[in-house]
């Protein structure tokens, strides 16, 4: 399994960009990257994936470096609610039910 | 559509004592697995169910079991729980083996005195 990187913790100021970075420099060339959020009190939630190219979606969007060994999860304008740990997983495409989640990035958003 | 729902939301036991946690998939879904998430870490691995099937494992004893029932709803028991089995317990389905999207419940925290 892909070891990852992520700081600790951000802050953000509403209604500002966040890029949240990731490294993976041991991912397999097959791995998926994923990213997942987990709000207060909640279970965690699906943000977004990729492989190679940049993806968007209504949520935010993946970033993803030339050698894939990093990623960067962008949310474009952060609001309150995007206060959360967010997680980056390497996923193989055979076993995406068994995430290795690691310490995640604690998001702050200050109004 | 419904999304995964867990039961019961909190529960507290003893020491080696067994306990049992439900798991209603989303609507469709024929994959769950379950994790555990202790205070101040990252959700980790138990196992994985598909088509009523244990399809992996994580570094977890065998005291953890699971089912997964016809209408793709699941079970996680715990036998002779232990303090460190205090944690949230999360279950999460997908819609089969190969999506890279979970939906997770909301948990069920579990307290072991």
């Amino acid at each position: 399994d892909a070891k990852t990187t992520q700081p600790n913790s951000m802050e953000s100021n509403e209604e500002e960009p966040v890029h949240l970075p990731c490294n993976h420099s041991t991912i397999s060339g097959t791995d998926y990257i994923h990213w997942y959020r987990q709000l207060p009190s909640q279970g965690p939630e699906y943000v977004i994936h990729g492989l190679t190219s940049n993806v968007n979606n209504r949520m935010a969007s993946l970033a993803i470096a030339e050698d894939r060994k990093s990623s960067t999860l962008i949310l474009h304008r952060a609001t309150l609610r995007d206060a959360a740990v967010y997680y980056c997983i390497p996923t193989g495409s055979s076993n995406t039910g068994k995430l290795i989640f690691g310490q995640g990035t604690t998001l702050q958003v200050k109004p | 559509e419904t999304g995964v729902t867990q039961s019961p939301t909190h529960l507290i036991k003893t020491r080696g004592q067994q306990v049992t946690l439900r798991c209603s998939s989303q609507s469709g879904h024929n994959t769950v697995s379950w994790y555990q998430q202790a205070l101040g870490q990252g959700p980790q691995f138990i196992f994985q169910y598909y088509r009523e099937e244990e399809n992996g494992r994580g570094n977890f004893p065998p005291r953890f079991s699971g089912l997964q029932f016809p209408n793709y709803s699941s079970e996680l028991n715990v036998n002779a729980l232990e303090l460190d089995d205090s944690a949230l317990y999360l279950c999460a389905s997908s819609l089969n083996l190969d999506t890279g999207e979970l939906f997770f419940g909301e948990g069920s925290r579990l307290t072991v005195l």
